[in-house]
């Protein structure tokens, strides 16, 4: 079976500062990957997604995640994290298929 | 264009009673998915339509059921409701129900069940 774990519940980071969001998945064969990012009384909006080939992936909002097979792993990166990043992000593996599996989430807060 | 809409935003129910939500995707797509999240937790999938057809069911009790309509709106039941039932229900829409790589899926705002 299929599972995401996101080993940070909440992190804090300062206005202009760097942001790695960890992501860890379990699945037998190549993994569909996905971030998303929900906003509090919204709707979880797609970030970036990893299929196949380059195993860095650019997305909306300047993130950027990195696929590495071998560490199973799949973290979202920001270089400069502005205050309206602050949300709770969601990392998602598919197998095929729409079914999405996803993490518990990770709550960003920024600090001015 | 509208994205998807879920209606309604916030309900309040008790024990035992039945519960309708719905969902209208976006224009053009014909594949919805329901999710349901917990407070605390990420979504949970509980259903995929496709051209009306029930595509996958994720691990939820019978209570939990499910239609599209020819529009390809969908609802989602939920009979005989228990407290642990409160949650977040997403709805999300894609083109195509894809055998292979994942659609993009487009998620509404949800409805906000809660039992009392």
């Amino acid at each position: 079976a299929q599972s995401v774990t996101q080993p940070d519940i909440h992190i804090t980071v300062s206005e202009g500062a760097s942001l790695e969001l960890r992501c860890n998945y379990s699945y037998g064969a190549t993994p569909y990957l996905f971030w998303y990012v929900q906003s509090p009384g919204q709707g979880l909006q797609l970030l970036l997604k990893y299929f196949s080939g380059d195993t860095l992936v650019q997305g909306i909002k300047g993130f950027e995640a990195e696929f590495k097979r071998s560490q199973s792993s799949f973290n979202l990166r920001k270089p400069s994290v502005h205050w309206s990043d602050a949300a709770e992000y969601f990392c998602a593996v598919g197998g095929g298929g729409n079914k999405l599996t996803f993490g518990t989430g990770t709550q960003l807060k920024v600090e001015l | 264009d509208a994205g998807v809409t879920q209606s309604p935003t916030h309900l309040i129910k008790t024990r035992g009673q039945h519960v309708t939500l719905r969902c209208s995707p976006i224009s053009g797509h014909k594949s919805v998915s329901w999710y349901q999240q917990v407070l605390g937790q990420g979504p949970q999938f509980i259903f995929q339509y496709y051209e009306k057809e029930e595509r996958g069911r994720g691990n939820f009790p019978d209570r939990f059921s499910a239609r599209q309509f020819p529009n390809y709106s969908s609802e989602l039941n939920v009979n005989a409701l228990l407290l642990g039932d409160s949650a977040l229900y997403l709805c999300a829409s894609s083109l195509e129900a894809s055998g292979g790589a994942p659609d993009t899926q487009y998620f509404g705002p949800g409805t906000r069940l809660t039992v009392l």
